[in-house]
């Protein structure tokens, strides 16, 4: 079974700053992907950034990057230069096995960018 | 990438009743998928849907409550009968694109389902 774990319910931060959002996993697959969602009230489900379980590069995405702890199972996101519309839920996810389309979801965490 | 279009963004309904959702894809894709997010929740994944077959449902899901159709490889449908207020959630249809896999999936916008 695979568990995807985010710690923090709520977190804020102010325009222009760095913030950094935490997820832990778990799984017993050797080749795995793992992901960032970012849900708007819109509800829309945004790919952010996604990591290879195999590649150890830390993936980055304009703002967005990732600090991949591969023998902690530790995968999180920061966002530098924070701005408004980064407020939304988000979600880190986990794909594995044989299935890379049946994700596994954390909990969520609500990021508020304040002005 | 893959667009998804969903609909109905939204419906409210009669407990008893069943609404059945819409996922239309923009291009042809090998896996569609159905998550389900209750109120405050994260997303749980409902099923598969198989393009000719039946969908393979996770536990605790059944098709005689969630009946899925995938006639061909950019449509799919999730239907919820028998409505009961606990089955108000959003509902958002998934796609990964032909791209390998190592393609990402992609959502459509949901349908938001409150079910009186």
């Amino acid at each position: 079974a695979q568990t995807v774990t985010q710690s923090q319910p709520e977190m804020s931060v102010q325009e222009a700053e760095t913030v950094t959002l935490s997820c832990t996993y778990d799984t017993s697959e050797n080749n795995y992907y793992l992901f960032w969602y970012k849900q708007p009230p819109s509800r829309q489900m945004i790919l952010v950034i996604r990591q290879e379980a195999y590649k150890q590069q830390n993936a980055t995405e304009n703002r967005f990057s990732v600090n991949f702890q591969k023998a902690a199972k530790s995968f999180s996101l920061k966002i530098s230069d924070s701005q408004l519309g980064d407020t939304a839920m988000y979600f880190c996810a986990l794909a594995g096995g044989t299935s890379y389309g049946k994700l596994t979801f954390g909990q969520g965490t609500i990021l508020t960018v304040h002005p | 990438s893959a667009v998804i279009s969903q609909k109905p963004s939204r419906d409210i309904c009669q407990r008893g009743t069943s609404l059945t959702i819409q996922c239309q894809v923009d291009s042809q894709v090998t896996m569609m998928f159905w998550y389900r997010q209750q109120p405050g929740q994260s997303l749980t994944l409902i099923a598969t849907a198989n393009q000719g077959s039946e969908a393979t449902y996770e536990s605790g899901f059944v098709i005689d409550k969630f009946p899925i159709s995938r006639p061909n490889l950019t449509f799919s449908t999730l239907t919820v009968s028998n409505m009961s207020p606990e089955d108000s959630s959003i509902y958002l249809c998934s796609a990964r694109d032909r791209g390998g896999e190592n393609s990402p999936l992609h959502f459509g916008n949901g349908t938001r389902l409150t079910v009186t």
